[in-house]
């Protein structure tokens, strides 16, 4: 059972948006600030958004993140095939039951 | 330019104990606005991050609930690595086990090693 709740897929194709939702509580993303990771098998969780909207250098402006209240998402716009990927938001809990939802795997149709 | 280096076996038979060490290169474990963490991915379970270690004038632990009884993370400043115990394993423990380090002041897992793939099997 995870803390944080999404969706266990999304899918979408070339060009259109989709949005991950990522649902937790007072504990976690109503406290503190959520990150977002994309996933690709074989390799190291890439982060995409940080501080709950925040994007580091080199991560397309096609990503953003927001958050309201226990509550954040993760939107990606013009859908392209290589962000076929796993998408995990993060936020640190209180009770350290989980950090990391339980995630999301994008297919791009 | 901060890299971690995984090393550790890839099997571990049930009952044992799992063992990995993250080497650390261009930070220092004793560094005082990061933390390092043990996280590992399984196709059940998704990213489930599992414990982490760091300094703050002393050195402090949280584990995740899930495995707070049979898990033991630890520095070692003389090689400035730290290292991931998983005792009593079973195949459930059966993941790719990353090492990462968390930007306090960022606030997000910056850097990560390559991954081990470890196995629970006789």
């Amino acid at each position: 059972q995870s803390v944080l709740t999404q969706p266990p897929s999304a899918s979408g194709t070339p060009g259109q948006r989709v949005t991950i939702s990522c649902s937790g509580s007072s504990s976690n993303i109503g406290r503190k600030p959520v990150s977002w990771y994309q996933h690709l098998p074989g390799t190291a969780p890439k982060l995409l958004i940080y501080n709950n909207n925040q994007r580091p250098s080199g991560v397309p402006d096609r990503f953003s993140g927001s958050k309201s209240g226990t509550s954040a998402s993760l939107a990606i716009s013009g859908l392209q095939s290589e962000d076929e990927a796993y998408y995990y938001c993060a936020a640190w809990d209180d009770y350290l039951v989980r950090v990391f939802g339980g995630g999301t795997k994008l297919t791009v149709l | 330019q901060v890299q971690l280096q995984q090393s550790g076996p890839g099997l571990v038979k049930p009952s044992q104990t799992l063992s990995l060490t993250c080497a650390i290169y261009g930070d220092s474990v004793s560094s005082n606005s990061v933390g390092w963490n043990w996280i590992r991915q399984s196709p059940s379970r998704g990213l489930e991050w599992l414990g982490r270690t760091y300094y703050r004038s002393k050195w402090f632990n949280d584990y995740a609930v899930s495995v707070k009884s049979r898990i033991i993370i630890n520095p070692d400043t003389s090689k400035n690595q730290f290292s991931l115990q998983l005792n009593s394993v079973t195949p459930e423990d059966t993941a790719v086990y990353y090492c990462a380090r968390w930007d306090h002041e960022a606030g997000y897992f910056d850097y990560w090693g390559q991954g081990t793939l470890v196995t629970v099997s006789s």
